[in-house]
C-alpha cells in the first residue's frame, strides 16, 4: 500500500533562512504528489502539486518542490523563510485510479525572528 | 474565492450519541470527501462520494458512519453511536472532477470530542 513519510514533525528556521521540509513516498510507480499548508484554525490549502509534468514544481508563496524518482522524494523548499510561513505542512500522494489522498504526518514549521 | 465550509467548528458529545458533521462544498464541485485526523496522527481518508453514492471508502468507514447529500448543497457525515476513539478533527473536501491529479479543496475542519 502507498505510504508517505515526512521526516521531522517540527522544524525551526530563522527568518530569511532556507526552508526544507522532507517527504518520501513508497510507490514504485510515480504517483501524484501534493503539498498542503494549514494555518491555525484554517483548512488545508494546496501549495503545489506534481502530476508527471515538470519535475520541479513551483507553488504559491515562493515554495517549490522537486520530484526525484530515484529517491522517491518530493521535498518542499523555500529560499527565504518569512514569519508568515509558520504553519503545518502536509505531503500527500494519490495513485492513478483512486480518489483518496494518503497523507504524511505533517511538519510544523516555526520561523524564528 | 469559493471555499469549503464546515459546521460546527467544535462538537462535544457523549459516548454513544449520534453526531452529524456538516459541510458545504464548493458549488460547482462534483466529488466530495471526508478525512479525519486523530490528534498527533496522520490525516486519514474516510470516504469519497459522487453522484449520490459512495465511490470509495476506507476500512475506518464502518457501519457506524454514513454520508449524505441531503439537499444539493450540504454534505454530511453521520456517526451513529460515537466512541471515545472517534475524537478527531474531521475534514471535508471537494474537487471539481475525478482523477487523482485534480486537487481537493479542504474545509477548516470540525473538531469532535467524545467524552
Amino acid at each position: 500500500a502507498q505510504s508517505v513519510t515526512q521526516l521531522g514533525s517540527h522544524v525551526s528556521v530563522s527568518e530569511g533562512a532556507l526552508v526544507l521540509l522532507r517527504c518520501n513516498y513508497s510507490s514504485s510507480v510515480p504517483p501524484y504528489l501534493f503539498w498542503y499548508v494549514q494555518y491555525p484554525n484554517q483548512g488545508l490549502q494546496l501549495l503545489l502539486k506534481y502530476t508527471s509534468a515538470a519535475t520541479l514544481v513551483k507553488g504559491i508563496n515562493g515554495f517549490e518542490a522537486e520530484f526525484k524518482k530515484s529517491e522517491t522524494s518530493f521535498h518542499l523548499t523555500k529560499p527565504s523563510a518569512h514569519m508568515s510561513d509558520a504553519a503545518e505542512y502536509f505531503c500527500a500522494v494519490s495513485d492513478e485510479g483512486t480518489y483518496k489522498y494518503i497523507f504524511g504526518t505533517g511538519t510544523r514549521l516555526k520561523v524564528l525572528a | 474565492e469559493p471555499e469549503v465550509t464546515q459546521t460546527p467548528s467544535h462538537q462535544v458529545t457523549q459516548m454513544g450519541q449520534e453526531v452529524i458533521l456538516r459541510c458545504v462544498p464548493i458549488s460547482n464541485h462534483l466529488y466530495f470527501y471526508w478525512y479525519r485526523q486523530i490528534l498527533g496522527q496522520k490525516v486519514e481518508f474516510l470516504v469519497s462520494f459522487y453522484n449520490n453514492e459512495i465511490s470509495e471508502k476506507s476500512e475506518i468507514f464502518d457501519d457506524q458512519f454514513s454520508v449524505e447529500r441531503p439537499d444539493g448543497s450540504n454534505f454530511t457525515l453521520k456517526i451513529r453511536s460515537t466512541k471515545l476513539e472517534d475524537s478527531a478533527m474531521y475534514f471535508c473536501a471537494s474537487s471539481p472532477t475525478s482523477g487523482s491529479s485534480y486537487e481537493q479543496y479542504f474545509g477548516p475542519g470540525t473538531r469532535l470530542t467524545v467524552t
